[in-house]
């Protein structure tokens, strides 16, 4: 199997404060894990590359000081979300890649966090 | 870059009823295609995907696509949908950069909707 969770499944914070969302590859080991985020109605925004044991690669428009990316193992990510205000309430949404059969890497996604920063 | 387009935003179906959900894609390089989807307040469950071969592609739960190369298409399709296929599904390519099928580049979503 190829099983990822994400951790916690909802939280609630108040502005200002700083939220922690780990994401986990129970089964396989993941050198490169992806953070997206997911608004109402709308479709996956890929936010980062995770890499391990290396600085986080960010997409344009996504502010790295305000979503910090570590992903310090083969099994785990967080992505922490500092001083959080409003409008970063969203659904999160991580994937790891796995080698399959083939020489190839295939996305598995974990079960998303929903985020309510009030 | 490649990048995808799915043509429908919703689709209402009643059940054992056939659905086609469509997908045109846009690409220079080799092409490789998915299809996910997603239950409510879930993450994303890959269907199917295409690779190479033969371009009728089967998936889980009853689902196939037709990597279809003169259209650039990938419509996805079921020949009777159950009550428990309500969800929205993603079709989705490999995005710039993207070696070994890394980051992912989805469409808008399509959300089916099976009504008894």
């Amino acid at each position: 199997g190829a099983v990822v969770s994400q951790h916690p499944s909802r939280v609630i914070c108040k502005s200002g404060t700083s939220v922690k969302i780990e994401c986990r590859s129970l089964d396989f080991q993941a050198t490169t894990m992806f953070w997206y985020r997911q608004f109402p109605k709308k479709s996956l925004m890929l936010m980062a590359t995770s890499n391990e044991g290396s600085k986080a690669t960010y997409e344009q428009g996504v502010e790295k000081d305000k979503f910090l990316i570590n992903h310090a193992s083969l099994t785990l990510s967080t992505l922490t979300v500092t001083s959080a205000h409003p409008e970063d309430s969203s659904f999160y949404i991580c994937s790891a890649n796995k080698l399959v059969a083939g020489g190839y890497y295939e996305q598995y996604f974990g079960p998303g966090t929903r985020l309510t920063v009030t | 870059a490649q990048s995808v387009t799915q043509l429908d935003s919703q689709v209402p179906v009643f059940e054992e009823a056939p659905v086609e959900l469509r997908c045109n894609y846009s690409s220079s390089v080799s092409v490789y295609l998915f299809w996910y989807v997603q239950y409510p307040n879930q993450g994303l469950q890959l269907l199917l995907k295409y690779l190479s071969g033969s371009t009728l592609v089967k998936g889980i739960n009853g689902f196939e696509a037709e990597f279809n190369k003169s259209q650039t298409s990938f419509h996805l399709r079921k020949p009777s949908v159950h009550i428990s296929d309500t969800a929205e599904y993603f079709c989705a390519v490999p995005g710039t950069g993207g070696t070994s099928y890394g980051k992912l580049t989805f469409g808008q979503g399509t959300i089916l909707t099976v009504h008894p």
